[in-house]
């Protein structure tokens, strides 16, 4: 039979409500963070990054939280939609390096 | 917007047989990349490319993968005897640098079923 992948973590929230998908990384050398959105048979969509030097940032109805000294990565979704249920991943780069590490992933539900 | 496009969208071979998957990167891009993802897990690095030549390879881009940009605008990722562990999704990206601040922009997959 087919194979049965990871059970993915799932934040399940309704239309409207704020969201907050959490992430932990392990690389005290990685300088560079993004979120990418992954809807149902499509490719990681870029939504937001941060470098290692800030701890916030705000873009269109989403904002990343950095907090290096607990290596902990936060995304909060504003309002959310039904168009943002999809897996959200966080994704790292170590200084000097092309290659980003992808973590495990979050899948968001949004009911209307 | 410009955008990865990847040829397939989806691919069945036969264990044991060659395949080659296909990426036109966004054009103004230097860096390509080949990312897989098995049905259900997370996203793995394969492979990057810059100035005609591998930067940087995982322990997953064995003798069996090589990758090859034959033109100025396809990046190709070929598999040379497919296994059926290599069942999965393969993402082609492309970034324009690899400096902070120069996100990887993701194609849509080939989905590659192994017999």
């Amino acid at each position: 039979g087919e194979s049965v992948g990871l059970h993915l973590p799932t934040l399940s929230v309704q239309e409207g409500d704020n969201s907050i998908i959490n992430c932990a990384y392990s690389n005290s050398a990685s300088d560079y963070f993004i979120w990418y959105k992954q809807e149902s048979g499509k490719g990681p969509q870029f939504i937001i990054d941060i470098r290692s030097n800030m701890d916030k940032r705000q873009g269109q109805r989403v904002t990343v939280l950095l907090n290096k000294t607990v290596k902990h990565l936060s995304l909060q979704i504003a309002a959310t939609q039904p168009g943002d249920s999809a897996v959200y991943f966080c994704a790292e780069r170590e200084g000097g390096y092309s290659t980003l590490t992808f973590g495990k992933g979050t899948m968001l539900l949004v009911s209307p | 917007e410009p955008e990865v496009t990847q040829t397939p969208s989806h691919q069945v071979t036969q264990m044991g047989q060659e395949v080659i998957l296909r990426c036109v990167p966004i054009s103004n891009h230097l860096y390509f990349y080949w990312y897989r993802q098995i049905l259900g897990q997370k996203v793995e690095f394969l492979v990057s490319f810059y100035n005609n030549e591998i930067s940087e390879k995982s322990e997953i881009f064995d003798d069996q993968f090589s990758v090859e940009r034959p033109d100025g605008s396809n990046f190709t990722l070929k598999i040379r005897s497919t296994k059926l562990e290599d069942s999965a999704m393969y993402f082609c990206a492309s970034s324009v640098s690899q400096g902070r601040r120069s996100p990887l922009h993701f194609g849509n997959g080939t989905r590659l079923t192994v017999t």
